[in-house]
């Protein structure tokens, strides 16, 4: 499919884990971006990238969450040391433009359901 | 602190009736807003909006802008039961600025047959 992917889908995690989302953007689109997204709650910004280089990652909740995007293309959003506020779906959307360069449209993928218990 | 407020909140309807979603915004450096269909986990694209008072249609559903007053609208027509889902509303910014889009909370709109 030419849409963006996310796995796994649905991720349980125990508390204290160690976690490793996965977004595969849509093939040439330069920005990336990962949301968070509450139950009831519209999606959170975290961070973003343009290609490789993360240019924005003031929406990180702490410091236990990092991204990645080494070869500008997937992305992998990792927790560690989860925590029960953690639980949430996180999104993960590419776009075609630099930000900045005109307006544009974000592409969403299915999102990462995590529950951690 | 950038806001997004949509309300109502959640609204159930019969199939056939008119609905109309609102959005309200306060953000620095404004571009543009958008409007998205949430059924299952990603939001779907329906909208974008950039000049005030240009009403951009598709199908049944359309929506307006007004930049003086800083809200947006989102109305559908002849609602069916397939309309049923969460309506986000999200604000662009331009420049510098790299935080995504500013989400609402969304309207959970129910259509009953």
């Amino acid at each position: 499919g030419a849409g963006v992917s996310q796995s796994p889908r649905y991720k349980v995690a125990k508390r204290g884990q160690d976690v490793a989302l996965r977004c595969d953007p849509i093939s040439g689109h330069v920005s990336l971006f990962w949301y968070q997204q509450a139950l009831g709650q519209g999606p959170e910004f975290l961070t973003y990238f343009q290609n490789e280089a993360q240019l924005d990652k003031s929406g990180l909740p702490s410091d236990r969450f990092f991204a990645e995007r080494p070869e500008g293309s997937v992305s992998t959003l990792k927790i560690q040391r989860t925590q029960q506020e953690d639980s949430a779906v996180y999104l993960c959307a590419s776009s075609r433009n630099n930000l900045g360069t005109g307006s544009y449209e974000q592409y969403f993928g299915p999102g990462t359901r995590l529950t951690v218990t | 602190e950038d806001k997004v407020v949509q309300s109502p909140l959640s609204l159930v309807v019969h199939e056939g009736d008119t609905v109309t979603l609102n959005c309200s915004y306060e953000v620095t450096n404004f571009r543009s807003l958008l409007w998205y269909k949430q059924e299952k986990k990603a939001p779907t694209f329906l909208f974008m909006l950039t000049s005030s008072g240009i009403e951009k249609k598709s199908g049944r559903l359309s929506s307006i802008l007004d930049k003086k007053e800083l809200f947006s609208i989102l109305n559908i027509t002849a609602t069916q039961t397939g309309d049923s889902a969460v309506y986000l509303c999200a604000v662009e910014k331009t420049g510098g600025g790299a935080d995504g889009l500013t989400f609402g909370k969304g309207t959970h709109l129910i259509i009953q047959p």
